[in-house]
């Protein structure tokens, strides 16, 4: 049973496409994270989102939005994609209440812009 | 806020040689520490975690790693590598006790195990 679960595994599109990837975790976790891993491998934290709150990294464009249907899902809506958003991103989530902020992260999507 | 610096980038090795992976952060407040290991193509999985108490932290697949706050580093150590520990180390740090829980990353170490 995967515990933290992303569609698509790969994205290939044109410049100035909107696009969605999907994230679901099983875990009964309360909160969960979007991460976008840069062809050097440099991890950066895009989104935080609970029950309470939606953490923005300020650094990131307002074209990348959240959306979270239920506590088990959240996804990340990109519209007008440039070619520097290619990159591989990663869905993660934790309990705030439990693991003590330990990671759990999906298996990644690889977007490639055209 | 704190930071986390990953010393090295790629760290090259031969098998069944021993290995260390350096970390050290920077923050004002106590600390939560892990290390992570991404495998190819895979997503982050923990490794291992330093939350209290002793100070020398025994993960999965043989790994461990020293908390030493004098010095704010949190290395991480195999007596023995395989070829399957060839993957990207990443080392992050929390706040502790109901702080920031948004963890900070360094920017990995992609160890590198050969024959």
């Amino acid at each position: 049973d995967t515990a933290v679960s992303q569609t698509p595994k790969y994205l290939v599109t044109q410049m100035g496409n909107d696009k969605s990837i999907k994230c679901e975790q099983n875990l009964g976790h309360d909160t969960m994270y979007w991460y976008k891993q840069d062809s050097k491998k440099f991890l950066k934290i895009m989104f935080s989102y609970n029950n309470k709150e939606l953490i923005i990294n300020e650094t990131v464009p307002n074209r990348f939005s959240p959306k979270s249907p239920d506590k088990a899902h959240l996804n990340l809506h990109i519209n007008s994609l440039e070619l520097g958003d290619s990159a591989v991103y990663f869905c993660a989530s934790s309990s705030l209440a439990g693991d003590t902020d330990t990671q759990y992260f999906g298996p990644g999507t690889r977007l490639t812009v055209l | 806020a704190q930071s986390v610096t990953q010393l090295d980038s790629q760290v090259p090795v031969f098998e069944e040689a021993p290995v260390e992976l350096r970390c050290n952060y920077s923050s004002s407040v106590s600390v939560y520490l892990f290390w992570y290991v991404q495998y190819p193509n895979q997503g982050l999985q923990l490794l291992l975690k330093y939350l209290s108490g002793s100070t020398l932290v025994k993960g999965i697949n043989g790994f461990e790693a020293e908390f030493n706050k004098s010095q704010t580093s949190f290395h991480l150590r195999k007596p023995s590598v395989h070829i399957s520990d060839t993957a990207e180390y990443f080392c992050a740090v929390t706040e502790a006790s109901g702080g920031s829980y948004i963890p900070t990353f360094g920017r990995g170490t992609s160890l590198i195990v050969h024959p």
